[in-house]
């Protein structure tokens, strides 16, 4: 299996500030076909989760420019600028290149 | 708007079987693969099964394998998950959701609640 591996496990943020969550996969995510299934997650307080970006960096429909996906092949990032009180949550990496599809453990996004 | 709705969780006993349901509206059902995904209390997500658009292939974890069978019904719009031989570490919250040809999970339902326990 696929073990994704997020860093840090929380992550303190003030309002309006920067931040980078990390996303570490034991086997290269690029799959046959030429394509990279990583997807980002956010899971707020008491809510399904949520789709935030797919395919490494495509954010997905009304999902603010705040935020962006980057990386390649076993190491990606999402960055989140000008952070909001509606950005606070648990961040999960997943991805969908080989079955059994898996998650990290996930980031908790919480004010400082 | 999508609306994923899923039904039939409940408390059960190790060993027994439970039925859940996930009912699909506001878009074309059939076009879509679909999976389910739990969360243990207080864990992180889990991919269970995925079946395919016309129900022609499914996959599953090998935890559940032989255990549970993903099925759907696409003229009524709905998703399935039977689950057979039920364990205690198949307590979690129960999630379906839609996987686009991405493979990511692009709405998810509110979830149903599984408790397996004597």
């Amino acid at each position: 299996d696929v073990l994704m591996t997020q860093t840090p496990v929380s992550l303190p943020v003030s309002l309006g500030g920067q931040v980078s969550i990390s996303c570490r996969s034991s086997q290269s995510l690029v799959h046959n076909n030429g394509n990279t299934y990583l997807s980002w997650y956010i899971q707020k307080p008491s809510q399904s989760p949520q789709l935030l970006i797919y395919k490494v960096s495509n954010r997905f429909s009304g999902i603010s420019d705040r935020f962006s996906g980057s990386g390649s092949g076993t190491d990606f990032t999402l960055k989140i600028s000008r952070v909001e009180p509606d950005d606070l949550g648990v961040y999960y990496c997943g991805q969908g290149t080989q079955y059994p599809y898996t998650f990290g453990a996930g980031t908790k996004l919480e004010l400082k | 708007e999508v609306q994923l709705v899923e039904s039939g969780g409940g408390l059960v006993q190790p060993g027994r079987s439970l039925k859940l349901s996930c009912a699909a509206s506001g878009f074309t059902f059939s076009d879509y693969n679909m999976a389910w995904v739990r969360q243990a209390p207080k864990k992180g997500l889990e991919w269970v099964a995925t079946i395919i658009y016309d129900g022609s292939r499914t996959y599953y974890r090998d935890s559940v394998k032989g255990r549970f069978t993903i099925s759907r019904d696409n003229a009524k719009s709905t998703l399935y998950l039977q689950m057979d031989s039920l364990r205690s570490e198949d307590t979690a919250t129960y999630y379906c959701a839609t996987l686009n040809y991405y493979s990511s999970y692009t709405h998810w339902g509110q979830g149903v609640m599984v408790t397996v326990s004597s």
